[in-house]
Order: structure tokens, then C-alpha cells, then sequence
């Protein structure tokens, strides 16, 4: 079975830093774009960043660019969102979730359960 | 401000047809592949439809997905009350170099 699985979520102080991981299995990770999309209290999906399967291309949505980073281990068959610079709307779950192809993100199959991020004082 | 527009509701009786649109431009669904989740209560999205019109294995042949110009959209016939979901599309934008989904449509099987 295709699994992702995201860890590293909790509270965070504004202008401070996150970390978050999503493990994956079942599936030749090297060999597929990885997105991660977050989901505000109450709000709708927000694509947030992708990345291909060797790394080398990535791509932000305009609200984190310059403060996130993402980043892959395929060694390691592991995910990463680095958050920087926090602002309370960045609060939400942050779900991963894989593309349809190495540099693809035309669908998206299977997401993770979402970790939640908290952007408070 | 979501890059698709999406009605924010929509509601049918069981056993109907409800349609969702999904409208866009040039640089999302006018040139790109669009895809459909559906997000039950409390849980991560799911994949609906992909390649605008195909459907995952496992996922009822009541869902169907179509495509015209800049538009999308979503059909589910012979609704269930565990239709109730929200429900996203999504796609690719060039002149964002990004991905991008609707701001979602609640459904609610009356």
C-alpha cells in the first residue's frame, strides 16, 4: 500500500521556525513529484509547494515563497517543509501528497493524514 | 483568493444529479489536466477524478468529470447522504509555476 505520513507539527512562535516530515512507503519515491498543500481552520486547500522526484525543480505558491523551503531525501524516502519567518496565517494542517509522475503535478494520490501547525504567542 | 472559482454550495435531494463547476483561465484549465477530491468531514482529500475525466479504482461510476475551454466540472448522480463532502478541483497554472485549487463546494444531500 502507497502510505505518506507527516510528522513535526505543533505550536510555533511568530518569526520563528518548523520543521515537518513526510514519510512515504509502498512506492518508488525517487520517481514521483511531491507537493505539500495546507488547509486553514474553516478555509479550503492551498497549494503551498512541489518538488520532483530528483529534487532538482521546485516550485512555491507566492504566499511562503522566500520563507519555506522544500526539500527531499530520497535515500530516506522522506518529505520536508522547512517554515521560516512565521505568521499566524500560517496556521493550519499541512497535508503531503504525491504527483502523478517525476516532474508532474497534474493529480494527486495519495495524501497524507495532515499535521497540524499552530502560529501563536 | 483561489486561483479556480467554485460555488461555495450546493445541495440536491438523494437519488438526484448535482453538478460543481470549476472555473479557470488560459494558464490553468485551458491548458492543463484538471483533478477532483473530495474531502469528507474530518478526513484528508481524496482523489476523485483525474485526466479531467477518469476515475481512480475503488471510486463509483456516479462521478464523472468534463471539461469545456476554461470550465470544469463535476457530476454526481444518484446521490447518497455519504456524498456529503466538500469538494475541490485542482489544477496546474503557468503563469504561476504553481498548482492551484477551487476554494471548495460543500455538498449536502437533503
Amino acid at each position: 500500500d502507497v502510505q505518506l505520513l507527516e510528522s513535526g507539527g505543533g505550536v510555533g512562535q511568530p518569526g520563528g521556525s518548523l520543521s515537518l516530515s513526510c514519510a512515504a512507503s509502498g512506492f518508488t519515491f525517487s520517481t514521483y513529484a511531491m507537493i505539500w498543500v495546507r488547509q486553514a481552520p474553516g478555509k479550503g486547500l492551498e497549494w503551498i509547494s512541489g518538488i520532483s522526484g530528483s529534487g532538482g525543480s521546485t516550485y512555491y505558491a507566492g504566499s511562503v515563497k522566500g520563507r519555506f523551503t522544500i526539500s527531499r531525501d530520497n535515500s530516506k524516502n522522506t518529505l520536508y517543509l522547512q517554515m521560516n519567518s512565521l505568521r499566524d496565517e500560517d496556521t493550519a494542517v499541512y497535508y503531503c501528497a504525491k504527483g502523478n509522475g517525476v516532474n508532474h503535478y497534474n493529480w494527486f494520490d495519495p495524501w497524507g493524514q495532515g499535521t497540524l501547525v499552530t502560529v501563536s504567542s | 483568493q483561489s486561483v479556480l472559482t467554485q460555488p461555495p454550495s450546493v445541495s440536491a435531494a438523494p437519488g438526484q444529479k448535482v453538478t460543481i463547476s470549476c472555473s479557470g483561465g488560459s494558464s490553468n484549465i485551458g491548458s492543463h489536466i484538471v483533478s477532483w477530491y473530495q474531502q469528507l468531514p474530518g478526513t484528508a482529500p481524496k482523489l476523485l477524478i483525474y485526466e479531467t475525466n477518469k476515475r481512480p479504482s475503488g471510486i463509483s461510476d456516479r462521478f464523472s468529470g468534463s471539461k469545456s475551454g476554461t470550465s470544469a466540472t463535476l457530476a454526481i448522480t444518484g446521490l447518497q447522504t455519504g456524498d456529503e463532502a466538500d469538494y475541490y478541483c485542482g489544477a496546474w497554472d503557468s503563469s504561476l509555476s504553481a498548482g492551484g485549487f477551487g476554494g471548495g463546494t460543500k455538498l449536502t444531500v437533503l
